[in-house]
């Protein structure tokens, strides 16, 4: 089983349109949750940290299920810009490498 | 604009070539990594230095050789690669070796296609 693992995709959605994404974990252990962006050749960026009691920021909202373990990402009224793939990361222990999922592939159409 | 800068951007090379990839970070960190990132699959971690010492290596084939002359620059030396080996392959650096997903920062990438 891969420790992170993601639907690769791609998600094709019109503008304006809610999509979710899931990334599930393998190790029950694990600690930190991030979300990164990375669009077409281009380096991933940090999107957004994942917290236990789930965050926002603005049209995007990032959920963490330990029970179940997987982490999910919400997308509300999608832009063309948000087109990108979307790369779940998470760490282990504190001080534990970067894992990162092989990413999500969103294209958002006019 | 990145603190951490990447040369070549793009690089084509012979499986006999020798070829060097060149990172440069600019934002006074101690740590230094090159991940590869291949096509539809996860960044996968190869060498970690920490104050110009290298502190890991992924099992990584000797054909790919890194270089750390100081905290701020990090060489990738490249000898008779495989076609297999075109990737995306990305610098990062970090303040300390054990950074969390919000305090390491990528370079743009050096796309490499060996021929």
């Amino acid at each position: 089983r891969k420790e992170v693992e993601q639907d690769p995709g791609p998600f094709n959605v019109p503008e304006g349109a809610t999509v979710a994404f899931n990334c599930t974990y393998s190790n029950s252990a694990s600690q930190s949750f991030f979300w990164y962006r990375q669009d077409c050749r281009k380096e991933p960026k940090l999107l957004m940290s994942v917290y236990s009691s789930g965050n926002e920021d603005g049209r995007f909202t990032a959920q963490l299920n330990r029970a179940s373990q997987y982490i999910s990402l919400l997308i509300r009224d999608s832009k063309l810009s948000d087109s990108a793939t979307y790369l779940c990361v998470v760490i282990v222990n504190q001080g534990g490498k970067l894992i990162f999922g092989q990413g999500t592939e969103l294209s958002v159409k006019p | 604009e990145t603190g951490v800068t990447q040369t070549p951007r793009h690089l084509v090379m012979g499986m006999t070539n020798k070829k060097s990839l060149k990172c440069e970070q600019h934002l006074g960190h101690n740590a230094m990594y090159w991940y590869k990132q291949s096509a539809k699959k996860p960044l996968e971690l190869m060498f970690v230095y920490n104050f110009k010492e290298q502190t890991e290596n992924n099992s990584v084939p000797s054909r790919f050789s890194p270089e750390c002359p100081n905290s701020s620059h990090l060489f990738l030396h490249l000898h008779t690669l495989q076609p297999e080996d075109s990737a995306l392959y990305l610098c990062a650096s970090s303040q300390d070796p054990a950074p969390s997903g919000n305090t390491i920062y990528f370079g743009e990438g050096s796309w490499l296609t060996v021929v």
